[in-house]
């Protein structure tokens, strides 16, 4: 079946710049989460949504950060006036519950994000 | 300090070694334990999940120490394909929720 699927799978902008990335999770999955993988690290979680509201944000390094999920599917993470320290891959996964035996989470691609 | 940490290595391995990566957390609060695994510019995959009683995956074998807060990835007989980064990830439940927190991960690459 269709995993997780991110656009655009790279952006490129400049610094000052408004940016949208968009995550498309498996069906009927529940739960959806950003994280944030900078060059020779890990991944650093951002943001996680149970259903359309966002039950933990306490990743997202400031207010130029903003993600929202309105229909409870699709997510979209908005990074307002782009810093070069920004860029970054940006991975969505999501997992059928939040807690359980079906909380595996399954990542999308990512998108690559350069601010220049 | 970091929350997950790892020798980022590379580990240079020919095939058909034997190798293994070690990992440390800090949160005591810390209740699942992974491996991940990534290839080059693509997404993190579950490799395996990791109980305290350790557990195998065909070659894969994974333990972990909760007193010493130390989780650890033996590979026997590694592949060619087994090249990749191999990620160690602890879960602590936040807010009903389920945040991974990721180590750097270590590098390994398998070698004629």
């Amino acid at each position: 079946g269709a995993g997780v699927s991110q656009t655009p799978s790279n952006k490129v902008t400049e610094k000052g710049k408004y940016v949208e990335l968009r995550c498309d999770p498996i069906s009927g999955h529940t739960a959806l989460y950003w994280y944030r993988q900078s060059l020779g690290q890990g991944p650093e979680f951002l943001i996680y949504f149970q259903g359309t509201g966002a039950a933990d944000d306490s990743g997202l390094p400031n207010d130029r950060f903003f993600a929202v999920r309105p229909e409870g599917s699709v997510s979209t993470l908005k990074i307002q006036r782009t810093e070069r320290g920004d860029s970054a891959v940006y991975l969505c996964a999501s997992s059928l519950t939040a807690s359980g035996a079906s909380d595996t989470q399954y990542f999308g691609p990512g998108t690559r994000l350069t601010v220049l | 300090r970091k929350e997950v940490e790892q020798d980022p290595g590379p580990f240079n391995v020919p095939e058909g070694a034997t190798v293994a990566f070690n990992c440390t957390y800090s949160n005591s609060a810390s209740q699942s334990f992974f491996w991940y695994r990534q290839d080059c510019r693509k997404e993190p995959k579950l490799l395996m999940s990791v109980y305290s009683s350790g557990n195998e995956d065909g070659r894969f074998t994974a333990q972990l120490n909760r007193a010493s807060q130390y989780i650890s990835l033996l590979i026997r007989d590694s592949k060619l394909s087994d090249s990749a980064t191999y990620l160690c990830v602890v879960r602590a439940l936040t807010g009903g929720g389920n945040k991974l927190t990721f180590g750097t991960g270590t590098q390994l690459k398998v070698e004629l």
